[in-house]
């Protein structure tokens, strides 16, 4: 079965520091990876998404992420946090079953970020 | 934003009745998905649907039903609901491009509440 594990629940950091939040996950089969945020009261927003190629992937507001297969890991980074990045965040993984298309997604890693 | 609409956005029923929920889509896009967010569970997966009258179940479909008799509608029921179905409950939809998925855009969610 496939599943998404991140591996915070809460990460709380201050402005302008840089900050990870981890996410791994498991499936025998070549999956897609995304990271959505969801900001209070609203739906949620696609930061980045690595379907194939480089390992390394660039997404809005300076997030990025890196796929690693060996690990089956997706962890997000940026290297400086400012408030407005204080929003709930989400790993996805999505593979090709006898349906078509199916995602599931990490419990979520809420992130603070603290003046 | 991507042409989603849910409805209705709040709703308070009462145990033991049923409830439809409504996704609505302009973007003429393939795949409709009905997802509840709970605390500490993220986005579960209740069912999904890869085309026209085509449906299959995720993970929480137990006391879910779903009908998509057209492209962009895809309806959410709850035959008779429970206190455990109180939550949010986000469509989203996504394409297929070349055989790879795209990332999925959601909609506003809507709160339901059962007394």
């Amino acid at each position: 079965a496939q599943s998404v594990t991140q591996l915070d629940s809460q990460v709380p950091v201050f402005e302008e520091a840089p900050v990870e939040l981890r996410c791994n996950y498991s499936s025998s089969v070549s999956v897609y990876l995304f990271w959505y945020v969801q900001y209070p009261n609203q739906g949620l927003q696609l930061l980045l998404k690595y379907l194939s190629g480089s390992t390394l992937v660039k997404g809005i507001n300076g997030f990025e992420a890196e796929f690693n297969k060996s690990q089956t890991s997706f962890h997000l980074r940026k290297p400086s946090v400012h408030i407005s990045d204080t929003a709930e965040y989400f790993c996805a993984v999505t593979r090709k079953g006898t349906g078509g298309f199916k995602t599931i997604f990490g419990a979520g890693t809420r992130l603070f970020v603290k003046a | 934003d991507a042409g989603i609409t849910q409805s209705p956005r709040h709703k308070v029923t009462e145990t033991g009745t049923p409830v439809t929920l409504r996704c609505h889509q302009t973007e003429n896009h393939r795949y409709m998905y009905w997802y509840r967010q709970d605390p500490g569970h993220g986005l579960r997966l209740i069912h999904y649907s890869y085309g026209v009258k085509d449906t299959d179940k995720g993970e929480v479909s137990d006391g879910y039903s779903v009908s998509r008799s057209k492209t962009e509608d895809f309806l959410l029921t709850l035959e008779s609901a429970t206190s455990s179905q109180t939550s949010v409950y986000f469509c989203a939809i996504s394409e297929s491009q070349q055989g790879r998925r795209t990332e999925a855009f959601f909609g506003q969610g809507t709160r339901l509440t059962v007394v």
